[in-house]
């Protein structure tokens, strides 16, 4: 049962426009979300992250939205650059009072073309 | 601030053998979680640790298990390896307890043969 989903497995956006990357999870458990970037070879990258007490929260390019009735994140990077072309992973934590033991979506291949 | 790192970051065994790989974290931070990625199953958690305790821990078997040092330094150890082990290892360190953000290694990479 994938509690957290990514349903689109790869996404391409032309350069200085808007990625918008979206993510559903199916446990209401879950207090804290998170977005990370991943290139091949190497670990996911931190980008940005969403208590469940807020709808909302921006840093620089990348902003997280929140819809809790919906239980739906989305990213949304602006203006998308190609460097940001990479696999995008959103994770959920805090179900069952574990803040640590983060659940993962499947990612989403974003490409930024020039 | 140096990032977590891991080694080895490429290891071949063959099945039945055991393996141990090694995660330093970040300076400072006292929580380290193990994660394994497979093309099937995604980014899985495997454990947490914290002051040399194990915190909590994912749905995997007895063969997958760690530990962490005093200097918070962890290893996690699969014995009797199947073909099905074959993943990418991802260690990740947190810093602060009222704070979710994990930050990632670059992965050890198990091939079993």
């Amino acid at each position: 049962d994938q509690q957290v989903k990514q349903n689109s497995p790869s996404l391409s956006v032309q350069e200085g426009r808007i990625s918008i990357l979206n993510c559903d999870y199916t446990n209401s458990m879950f207090d804290y979300f998170l977005w990370y970037k991943k290139y091949p070879a190497e670990g996911p990258t931190f980008l940005i992250s969403i208590s469940s007490i807020k709808d909302k929260n921006e840093d620089g390019r990348f902003t997280v939205f929140l819809n809790k009735s919906a239980k739906h994140l989305s990213l949304h990077i602006v203006p998308s650059q190609p460097g940001d072309s990479a696999v995008y992973f959103c994770a959920a934590g805090g179900a069952d009072g574990s803040a640590r033991q983060l659940t993962f979506g499947s990612g989403t291949q974003l490409t930024v073309l020039p | 601030k140096a990032g977590v790192t891991q080694t080895p970051r490429y290891l071949i065994k063959t099945r039945g053998q055991q393996v141990t790989l090694s995660c330093s974290p970040i300076s400072g931070h006292r929580s380290v979680s193990w994660y394994q990625q497979t093309p099937g199953q995604g980014l899985q958690f495997l454990f947490e640790y914290f002051s040399e305790t194990q915190r909590n821990k994912g749905n995997f078997p007895g063969r997958f298990s760690g530990r962490q040092f005093s200097n918070s330094r962890s290893e996690m150890n699969v014995s009797t390896l199947e073909l099905g082990d074959s993943a990418l290892y991802l260690c990740a360190s947190s810093g602060r307890d009222d704070r979710y953000e994990q930050y990632f290694g670059p992965g050890t990479r198990l091939t079993v043969t």
